[in-house]
């Protein structure tokens, strides 16, 4: 079975300037989530899907980072314009909808803002 | 609030040796389940082993086996006779399925686990 793809794996950028993430599920997993996680620290919960509906953006920056899952499959992950703290690792899971499951994380994509 | 500590950042073990993480998590829900990841270099978080709430059986899989202790709230992985394949970050983490936070894990901070040959 596949895993959770993402890419890119890395990304520099200069700070004002925008990027773009892409991440696709484990097939049939109706559950998709975006984490940040910046170095030394744990992966914080940016915003969930369930299908293409957003379940909790609670703690996505919505002035700059924006998300979208057309079609309930695959995801998109926007920041515009980037900023020096953005820097970090973005990861993408995904779950089926039952309570308690497990996420299947993605590689990441590093971002590097400069 | 749901918090999770890890109080280790690092720890260093020669092969061989048998290691203990700690973790310990704060929830006022009744229901919950916790989770321990590892996170090797490459960065992929790799699942290890999911527990709910109501079921306190310690559990033992391979080399790796987990004491969860709910009178303590702690959730503590040890990993016996460590490799040094063992040396990646371990991330410990508490979801609460409940309205608006369905789904989401709140992760500890790690910690860095280096074994040596």
């Amino acid at each position: 079975e596949a895993g959770v793809a993402q890419s890119p794996r890395y990304k520099i950028i200069e700070k004002r300037q925008s990027v773009a993430f892409w991440c696709n599920p484990i097939s049939g997993h109706a559950t998709l989530y975006w984490y940040q996680q910046i170095l030394g620290q744990g992966p914080k919960l940016l915003i969930q899907f369930q299908n293409n509906g957003v379940v909790d953006d609670s703690q996505l920056p919505k002035d700059r980072f924006s998300a979208e899952r057309l079609k309930g499959v695959d995801s998109t992950l926007k920041i515009q314009p980037a900023k020096l703290e953005d820097s970090a690792v973005y990861l993408c899971a995904s779950s089926l909808v039952r309570q308690g499951d497990e996420q299947f994380f993605g590689p990441g994509t590093r971002l590097t803002v400069l | 609030a749901q918090k999770v500590t890890q109080a280790q950042t690092e720890i260093s073990v020669v092969e061989k040796e048998d290691v203990t993480l700690d973790c310990v998590y704060e929830t006022r829900d009744t229901t919950y389940y916790l989770f321990w990841y590892k996170q090797p270099p490459s960065g992929e978080l790799v699942f290890l082993i999911r527990r709910n709430s109501f079921d306190e059986q310690n559990e033992i899989s391979g080399r790796y086996s987990w004491n969860f202790q709910k009178s303590t709230s702690s959730f503590n992985f040890t990993i016996t006779a460590s490799q040094v394949v063992d040396s990646a970050v371990y991330f410990c983490a508490l979801r609460v399925d409940r309205g608006s936070t369905l789904g989401r894990l709140y992760f500890g901070r790690g910690t860095q686990l280096t074994v040596w040959p």
